[in-house]
């Protein structure tokens, strides 16, 4: 079963905007990380951020965690075309047997017109 | 350099029959996991390979087994396919030699149809 639930499920915005995404899950995590899907294709990995960092920057991507509240969101600032995609987090529980299984959740259909 | 590989890309099997998917992971990487995706939904972990064992497994029956080589590509075998299985499934590398908590690398999947 998937761990985690993301928020909204989709989100249509126009080219220019920021976008946001949300994240929460339940267990406690070494990591956690985004990644993305166009469609019918593999996931790519987009940023990971560590359980005792609270936020994370890489280039037009903002992700925050907050472990007290099992919570994390994705911004994407001005965001383009060519970010239409799914969006899955995926976390890494915590402990010293998980050998980097991930849980991912629901994910959330990001349109962005042109 | 090469990324991760799989084959074959899209394959339609009927129900009762068996299937194997192959992987072959980024170069340097000794680590494969297999996930199933369903239409619509994240991605679910089927198991993971490290050093020619199963080292972590998910909630799938035992209809679902696996294989590491020794120059680490791997193999997803399905027995007794039922219509259920009908979904995209992911392979992803890692390298554990450096920790649990690296990024995977995926693969384009293969897309498995079952009549």
């Amino acid at each position: 079963s998937q761990q985690g639930e993301e928020d909204p499920q989709a989100l249509s915005i126009q080219e220019g905007e920021n976008a946001t995404m949300n994240c929460s899950y339940k267990t406690s995590i070494n990591n956690l990380q985004w990644y993305r899907q166009n469609s019918g294709r593999g996931l790519v990995h987009l940023i990971l951020i560590r359980s005792n960092e609270r936020e994370k920057h890489s280039g037009r991507l903002r992700v925050t965690l907050d472990t007290s509240k099992k919570s994390s969101s994705l911004l994407i600032t001005a965001s383009r075309a060519a970010d239409t995609a799914s969006y899955f987090c995926a976390t890494l529980r915590a402990g010293g047997t998980s050998y980097g299984k991930l849980t991912f959740g629901q994910g959330t259909i990001l349109t962005v017109h042109p | 350099d090469a990324g991760v590989t799989q084959s074959p890309t899209h394959l339609i099997k009927t129900r009762g029959q068996q299937v194997t998917l192959r992987c072959s992971p980024k170069s340097g990487h000794d680590t494969v996991s297999w996930y199933q995706q369903a239409l619509g939904q994240g991605p679910q972990f089927i198991f993971q390979y490290y050093e020619e064992e199963e080292r972590q497994r998910g909630n799938f029956p035992d209809r679902f087994s696996g294989h590491q080589f020794p120059n680490y590509s791997s193999e997803l075998n399905v027995n007794a396919l039922l219509l259920g299985d009908s979904a995209l499934y992911l392979c992803a590398s890692s390298s554990l030699r450096w920790g649990a908590s690296q990024p995977q690398h995926f693969g384009d999947g293969t897309r498995l149809s079952i009549l």
